[in-house]
């Protein structure tokens, strides 16, 4: 089976746009969650999503949104981008609904560079 | 709120030598603690993990134990090699779906 996969891999955008990650999840896997990267704050939870719904949310301003598609796959968007928001994003998938019962596989990330 | 505390955050071992890392998890309702490997421009992979409901579990070189009293859990790696070298993150999660609290991450360097 083909793994995860994010687009783009690379991103430059600056100050006040907004950018859309996709995410495909591994076949057959539901479960789709968002972390965020970065050398200081190491990786935090952003979003869970299962069978179109998002199910958990970590602590981030609402300008950070997204959604999962019938076929799973995810995006998350962030809108009125700050400096701050300069990080690699990870997804990660999930052929079980619940942690423990089954592993997350993450994707490369996508590098998003606010300038 | 939740949060995981990981200690330290640099390891530096001899080839041979033992590495233990270790993580304090402040949710009490916690059942789930994964660990995951990262090397230098790679996605985190998990290297083992461990329910609430075990003490202890190992995989070759690699052990983890947890205490749910103390809420600590300690990745044990033993005979470590070269390409033990990497970022290693502890996480906890619990129940109604997957919201995993990661560590700040470990970056162990073993030296040949």
């Amino acid at each position: 089976k083909a793994g995860v996969t994010q687009t783009p891999r690379y991103l430059i955008k600056t100050r006040g746009q907004q950018v859309t990650l996709s995410c495909s999840p591994i076949s057959g896997h539901r479960s789709v969650s968002w972390y965020q990267q970065t050398p200081g704050q190491g990786l935090q939870f952003l979003f869970e999503y299962f069978s179109e719904t998002q199910r958990n949310k970590g602590n981030f301003p609402g300008r950070f949104s997204g959604r999962q598609f019938s076929n799973s796959r995810s995006e998350m968007n962030v809108s009125t981008l700050e400096l701050g928001d300069s990080a690699l994003y990870l997804c990660a998938s999930s052929p079980t609904a619940e942690p423990g019962t089954g592993e997350q596989f993450f994707g490369p990330g996508t590098r998003l560079t606010v300038l | 709120g939740e949060n995981v505390e990981q200690h330290p955050s640099t390891l530096s071992v001899q080839e041979g030598d033992s590495a233990v890392i270790k993580c304090t998890y402040s949710d009490s309702a916690s059942n789930y603690f994964p660990w995951y490997k990262q090397e230098l421009g790679k996605r985190p992979q998990l290297i083992i993990d461990i329910r609430s409901n075990v003490g202890e579990k190992k995989d070759q070189r690699i052990a983890v134990t947890l205490n749910k009293t103390a809420k600590h859990f300690s990745l044990h790696i033993t005979e470590t090699q070269p390409e033990d070298s990497a970022v290693y993150f502890c996480a906890a999660s619990k129940g109604g779906g997957f919201k995993t609290i990661f560590g700040a991450g470990t970056r162990l360097f073993v030296k040949a």
